[in-house]
């Protein structure tokens, strides 16, 4: 049973475009969200977290929307540069002291062409 | 401040065998997480540890376990070792104080059970 789902295996974006990366949760306790970047041969990287008390963060070109109600959130890169092909993850976690642990999507393999 | 590292970078096992996975996390961090990647699975959390006592596990056998020191070094052991076992370990480190923390993520261990 899934409970972060990315349900784009993969997207393909043109250079100074936006890119869309999409993310939906089953568990409504979950109450902090964040997008890991992982690149080949690499461990993932921190990008961008949200907490559930807020419906957006902004990081420069990175912006993430939490649509709790929907059970929904989403990672705009505006704008796309090639250096962003890459996988990227989505991870949910339970605030609760013993529950620190993430639990990932499956990723979204973004491609930003020149 | 120097990443996590994870030593070896990569493995060669045969069935039946045990493996030692090492991470040494950022300084300070008190934290060390363990997942797992495959291609099929994605990312799994194996288990955390927390000033050397175990303090969260996911849904892995008891072949799978783990120790921290009182560096905050820790250790991840597999035994009797499956074709399955194949994948990419990945250490990730936290200051621990909060679940809010995001995780920085070592390089991992690319393990290959044959």
């Amino acid at each position: 049973d899934q409970q972060v789902k990315q349900n784009s295996p993969s997207l393909s974006v043109q250079e100074g475009r936006i890119s869309i990366l999409n993310c939906d949760y089953t568990n409504s306790m979950f109450d902090y969200f964040l997008w890991y970047k992982k690149y080949p041969a690499e461990g993932p990287t921190f990008l961008i977290s949200i907490s559930s008390i807020k419906d957006k963060n902004e990081d420069g070109r990175f912006t993430v929307f939490l649509n709790k109600s929907a059970k929904h959130l989403s990672l705009h890169i505006v704008p796309s540069q090639p250096g962003d092909s890459a996988v990227y993850f989505c991870a949910a976690t339970l605030y609760g002291g013993s529950q620190g642990n993430l639990i990932f999507g499956k990723g979204t393999k973004l491609s930003v062409k020149p | 401040k120097a990443g996590v590292t994870q030593t070896p970078r990569y493995l060669i096992k045969t069935r039946g065998q045990q493996v030692t996975l090492s991470c040494s996390p950022i300084s300070g961090h008190r934290s060390v997480s363990w997942y797992q990647q495959t291609p099929g699975q994605g990312l799994q959390f194996l288990f955390e540890y927390f000033s050397e006592t175990q303090r969260n596990k996911g849904n892995f056998p008891g072949r799978f376990s783990g120790r921290q020191f009182s560096n905050s070094r820790s250790e991840m052991n597999v035994s009797t070792l499956e074709l399955g076992d194949s994948a990419l370990y990945l250490c990730a480190s936290k200051p621990g104080t909060s679940n809010y923390n995001e995780q920085f993520f070592g390089p991992g261990t690319r393990l290959t059970v044959l």
